[in-house]
């Protein structure tokens, strides 16, 4: 079974308009944390916001936000004002409680998200 | 800064051939990991190794050998390669055993298998 789902292959936007990319996950841990990276073209990968399971206020990092819910299993990621920089891959991964020990983060399909000018 | 160094950035195989991908960080982390890359997929666990000295499998372990040579260095070997080994391996590594430890990456190697 698919432990992190992104359903959204590719989204396009308008510059400095908001974007929402959805990420849902599968886990019987209680204890996990969330993560999304970015990717461009350039194929680097970027760390952009953390989650941990038992945060009671939702992730923010400047333009970045993660809308959390808990019990939906939903991860998404939010992007306020977009840019035209902002054009890449964006992943979601995952890391359980009981795999911390051995860091394994575990990674979606991703989404690939245009901005327009 | 260098980071997560990996070597070589591209290369071309024959169905057959045998190579082994560098990888090193200058970070002083624990653990390092293998990925690829593949389109539609995301990026899937090949190895990982927790700490100097100890290698686990990952999602997709099957044609490939790891080496943890040392605390900085991280290697992928391939024995025998296959064209559906083409792919875009990353190398990471992280440090620390919490949940909201950050995995570094490297560039990126673009293998292809013909």
């Amino acid at each position: 079974a698919q432990k992190i789902t992104q359903t959204q292959p590719g989204m396009f936007v308008q510059e400095k308009e908001a974007v929402t990319l959805d990420c849902t996950y599968d886990t019987s841990d209680q204890s996990y944390g969330l993560f999304w990276y970015k990717q461009p073209s350039s194929g680097e990968m970027i760390f952009l916001i953390y989650q941990g399971s038992y945060d009671e206020q939702n992730a923010t990092e400047g333009r970045y936000s993660l809308n959390f819910q808990k019990a939906r299993k939903s991860a998404n990621l939010v992007i306020s004002a977009s840019q035209l920089g902002d054009s890449a891959m964006y992943f979601c991964a995952m890391r359980e409680g009981r795999f911390a020990g051995y860091n394994k983060l575990i990674f979606g399909a991703g989404t690939r998200l245009a901005v327009h000018p | 800064n260098a980071g997560v160094t990996q070597t070589p950035k591209f290369q071309v195989l024959k169905t057959g051939q045998s190579m082994t991908l560098q990888c090193a960080q200058d970070m002083n982390h624990n653990s390092m990991y293998w990925y690829r890359q593949d389109p539609g997929m995301g990026l899937r666990l090949i190895y990982y190794s927790a700490s100097e000295g100890t290698t686990d499998k990952g999602e997709v372990p099957n044609g490939y050998n790891v080496s943890r040579l040392n605390k900085r260095e991280f290697s992928l070997r391939l024995e025998s390669a296959a064209p559906s080994q083409t792919s875009v391996y990353f190398c990471a590594s992280s440090e620390g055993t919490g949940l909201a430890t950050e995995a570094f990456f490297g560039q990126g190697t673009r293998l292809t298998v013909v």
